[in-house]
């Protein structure tokens, strides 16, 4: 009965490739995020979906894709993977997009392009 | 915009002992949370504790609690009772309010060593 699962936990993958990472949750959430954990440990929020709208959209480049096919599902796709696409993916989720709402996170994907 | 700081370079405390954890942040926002989050080195994101901007009390969860001090910008973490198992990176983080959506930034967090 995991909240916030992802799939794959690892990825491994040559330069140029195209690839996904699902996530799910099972919080019964309005609100999921995609962030970034690059190789110092730092923390960036990539997009947020609320209900299956897209609300935030960083500078992330156009190469990454989220899609949200219902409010339990937010995927990432990644097309022409590069070098520095390697870190830690996660996925979090929360009840709503408000200052008070605690995000849950996911366990991460460990995405390594070769 | 908003910022959070952790300054502190890894922090080392013996079993048993409270330690904490500093964080100061700035904001424009008039409301906002703080948070802070465990990551062991299994890599998961684990929530620990919430305070409210508005909040008048400080935040505690069971050997957690939040040191609140809203005029000083600083929201830190204290330990109490260090447990082999709080080996770990911390980051604080915070939510405001912009418009119709709020972001949750995070600082660089800081690497927690308990020793036996």
């Amino acid at each position: 009965d995991t909240a916030v699962s992802q799939t794959p936990k690892y990825l491994v993958t040559q330069m140029g490739n195209d690839k996904s990472i699902k996530c799910e949750q099972n919080l019964g959430h309005d609100t999921m995020y995609w962030y970034k954990q690059d190789s110092k440990k730092f923390l960036k929020i990539m997009f947020s979906y609320n209900n299956k709208e897209l609300i935030i959209n960083e500078t992330v480049p156009n190469r990454f894709s989220p899609k949200s096919p219902d409010k339990a599902h937010l995927n990432l796709h990644i097309n022409s993977l590069e070098l520095g696409d390697s870190a830690v993916y996660f996925c979090a989720s929360s009840p709503y997009r408000g200052v008070t709402e605690t995000q849950y996170f996911g366990p991460g994907t460990r995405l390594l392009v070769l | 915009a908003q910022k959070i700081t952790q300054t502190q370079p890894g922090m080392f405390v013996q079993e048993k002992e409270a330690v904490t954890l500093d964080c100061t942040y700035d904001t424009s926002d008039p409301s906002y949370g703080l948070f802070w989050y465990k990551q062991p080195s299994s890599g998961e994101m684990i929530f620990l504790i919430y305070q409210g901007s508005y909040d008048q009390q400080n935040a505690t969860e069971g050997r957690y609690s939040l040191n609140f001090q809203k005029a000083r910008k600083s929201a830190n973490l204290v330990i109490s009772a260090s447990q082999l198992g709080d080996s770990a990176m911390y980051f604080c983080a915070m939510r405001g309010y912009t418009g119709a959506n709020s972001k949750l930034t995070f600082g660089k967090g800081i690497t927690l060593s308990v020793r036996p």
